[in-house]
């Protein structure tokens, strides 16, 4: 039992390049989210989805999309990289769909730290 | 959307004292609080949570208190010991909104030997 488990650790991209991070859980858990975290700044949400087949913006969304392949994966996608998204990334999952059920903790993968150059 | 509000930003204690943390939440709808402990260079994990039934929940060293009516919660540790040091995260949940966790922006504890 892995819990979530996100690729890659580190990344360094120059400015304008494109790049995907994975993000796959093993807990059976119907929600996913992506948050970047700068200092100061806590953890913002970017994107979540809240079961299989949806997604949803966060707080912070731009220059970012996303996937929810299947209930257990869950990608982030830079199109354009800019230096302002220089951040750690982390990806999470709950059991809960927030729809009619409880909500309940979310678990973090190990985190991204990507750089743009 | 709920905005959630953390003080201190910074904090040190000595070794042995208590340690507060406190946070405000907008919604009162708001109705789970999770607390996280990130260590330097590692994942935050959840280290106690409380829902909007509760007033008050306890974990060893560890409790949590939610006062609804003030919209705010606060987590107590007490008898401090140095690998209690890290940044700790409050958090709030909102029902209905597909399970969206807002975060406070972190509290830096150092706990001095």
């Amino acid at each position: 039992n892995a819990g979530v488990t996100q690729t890659p650790k580190f990344q360094v991209l120059k400015t304008g390049q494109s790049m995907t991070l994975q993000c796959a859980q093993d807990m059976n858990h119907n929600s996913m989210y992506w948050y970047r975290q700068d200092p100061g700044m806590g953890l913002r949400l970017i994107y979540y989805s809240a079961s299989e087949g949806t997604t949803d913006k966060g707080e912070v969304p731009n220059g970012y999309n996303v996937s929810r392949l299947n209930k257990r994966e869950f990608s982030l996608r830079l199109e354009s990289a800019a230096p302002s998204q220089t951040s750690v990334y982390f990806c999470a999952s709950s059991a809960g769909t927030g729809w009619g059920t409880l909500n309940t903790e979310a678990f973090f993968g190990q985190g991204t730290r990507l750089t743009v150059v | 959307g709920e905005n959630v509000e953390q003080h201190p930003s910074t904090l040190s204690v000595q070794e042995g004292d208590s340690a507060v943390i406190k946070c405000t939440y907008s919604d009162s709808a708001s109705n789970y609080f999770p607390w996280y402990k990130q260590e330097l260079g590692k994942r935050p994990q959840l280290i106690i949570d409380i829902r909007s039934n509760v007033g008050e929940k306890k974990d060893q060293r560890i409790a949590v208190t939610l006062n609804k009516t003030a919209k705010h919660f606060s987590l107590h540790i007490t008898e401090t010991q140095p690998e209690d040091s890290a940044v700790y995260f409050c958090a709030a949940s909102v029902p209905n909104t597909g399970n969206q966790f807002y975060f406070g922006t972190g509290t830096s504890l150092t706990v001095i030997p």
